[in-house]
């Protein structure tokens, strides 16, 4: 049963911090994405990426937040330095992009609950 | 990709019917009509997603109305392990931003013994 993982499920750390959280995407997806969700914003897209490349990473905070993929089954999102307002769950998703860019679906893994004190 | 507006919470009765309604009246042609749920404290899980016809599979079934305004995911027999957060999302299929999702606020349906 192929299941996206993330590490570590659950992170708390001061304010300053730097936070890395880790994705395996599902073997054979070509793209990542990572989702934050809050109590008041629900769900956001922060970046998503195809083939390892960065697609679009419009919802992320650029000066704290950077997110990158070392390989095909690693991907990366960090933040320094964290603030409370980070405080959140971040989900990672993987799926299969298709030719002619249509696209199947994403599974969602079980998210890193972060607490910034 | 098209606005989508769901009633923020229904009840529904173990064993019976859940239907949850979705209206999506900007939808364009080429829109795709997407349905996940969380249940709480999990990732998001796809359930279903459709153009114009209707479509079934072993979770659920969708419902689009002809002018595909409005859509209905259908659980045909709700047990409480069904009972979570429903999202209705339109999305394009074939674009420069293929990949995206974006969630409102969905329905949060509460399975009753």
């Amino acid at each position: 049963d192929a299941r996206v993982t993330q590490t570590p499920r659950h992170k708390v750390t001061e304010m300053g911090q730097e936070v890395t959280m880790r994705c395996q995407p599902i073997l054979g997806h070509n793209t990542v994405f990572w989702y934050r969700q809050t109590m008041m914003q629900g769900l956001e897209l922060l970046a998503y990426f195809r083939n390892r490349a960065p697609l679009d990473d419009s919802g992320m905070p650029k000066d704290r937040f950077s997110a990158e993929m070392p390989d095909a089954t690693l991907a990366t999102l960090k933040i320094q330095p964290s603030e409370p307002r980070d405080s959140a769950v971040y989900f990672c998703a993987s799926g299969l992009g298709l030719a002619g860019g249509s696209y199947d679906t994403q599974y969602f893994g079980p998210g890193t609950r972060l607490t910034v004190l | 990709d098209a606005k989508t507006t769901q009633p923020p919470s229904m009840d529904c009765a173990e064993g019976r019917a859940a239907n949850l309604p979705c209206n999506h009246s900007t939808i364009s042609g080429n829109e795709y009509v997407y349905w996940y749920r969380q249940i709480h404290s999990q990732g998001p899980q796809y359930i279903i997603h459709g153009l114009k016809n209707n479509e079934t599979n072993e979770m659920a079934s969708l419902i689009i109305t002809e002018d595909r305004k409005s859509s209905t995911l259908i659980l045909p027999h709700a047990t409480l392990r069904d009972t979570a957060v429903y999202y209705c999302i339109v999305r394009v299929h074939g674009s420069s931003n293929t990949g995206k999702l974006i969630f409102g606020q969905g329905t949060t349906l509460q399975v009753k013994p």
